[in-house]
């Protein structure tokens, strides 16, 4: 079954640098890849999605890779500030045997910038 | 604010109780999704919902279903509650059918099971 893999310890940085947040899947080969910032107690919130065929891809402050060879994306946050403090979720949608797509979310990586 | 919205925002319950938890998509939207979250189990699909027809089952429990409305509002229900069932329960929706991008998520339900 699909598996995604996320670092489950907290990432700590100061303030102004760049965070970068791994996410690794097995088992698939998805045509997309997408990003979620949730907040405690909220519902995610849609960050950025990058298609297969796209290395690369910018919006603001963040930057996604996706490396179908390796089953990695890497997610960035340039600049950081104290509120990019979330947990980030990778997401994919691997399809079920009825040929439907099960949207499957990782468990997250909390980020915390410290000022 | 996502243009989604949950009700209630709390709902606490005995075991045994049955519960229904609604969803209104963002306009336009046809597609609902609904998600259990809890602190050991991450977010979890319980089933998708296109248009009124169902497109997709999760790890949904046969004690949980759910529909979709003409008017395209959804509602979960949950039945026979045990204290398991205790999670925050959120909605998304998405314009799309076949694909389960750009999800745009509700504050959640938080229910909890005494």
């Amino acid at each position: 079954s699909q598996k995604i893999e996320q670092n489950s310890e907290a990432l700590n940085i100061q303030e102004g640098k760049t965070a970068t947040l791994t996410c690794n899947y097995t088992n698939y080969s998805p045509a997309y890849l997408q990003w979620y910032r949730q907040d405690p107690g909220r519902g995610p919130v849609f960050l950025l999605l990058i298609r297969e065929n796209e290395k690369e891809k910018r919006k603001e402050r963040l930057k996604v890779t996706f490396d179908t060879t390796l089953k990695q994306s890497l997610f960035h946050i340039t600049a950081s500030q104290p509120a990019d403090s979330a947990t980030y979720l990778c997401a994919l949608d691997p399809p079920s045997s009825g040929g439907s797509y099960i949207p499957t979310f990782g468990r997250g990586t909390s980020l915390i910038v410290h000022p | 604010d996502s243009g989604v919205t949950q009700t209630p925002k709390h709902l606490i319950t005995a075991t045994g109780q049955r519960v229904t938890l609604r969803c209104s998509p963002r306009s336009g939207d046809l597609s609902v999704y609904w998600y259990q979250q809890s602190l050991d189990q991450g977010l979890q699909f319980l089933i998708h919902y296109y248009n009124g027809e169902e497109r997709a089952k999760g790890n949904i429990l046969e004690r949980f279903s759910a529909q979709q409305f003409p008017d395209l509002h959804s509602e979960l229900n949950l039945s026979s509650l045990e204290l398991g069932d205790s999670a925050l329960y959120f909605c998304a929706s998405s314009v799309y059918g076949t694909s389960t991008s750009e999800q745009y998520f509700g504050p959640g339900t938080r229910l909890t099971v005494t």
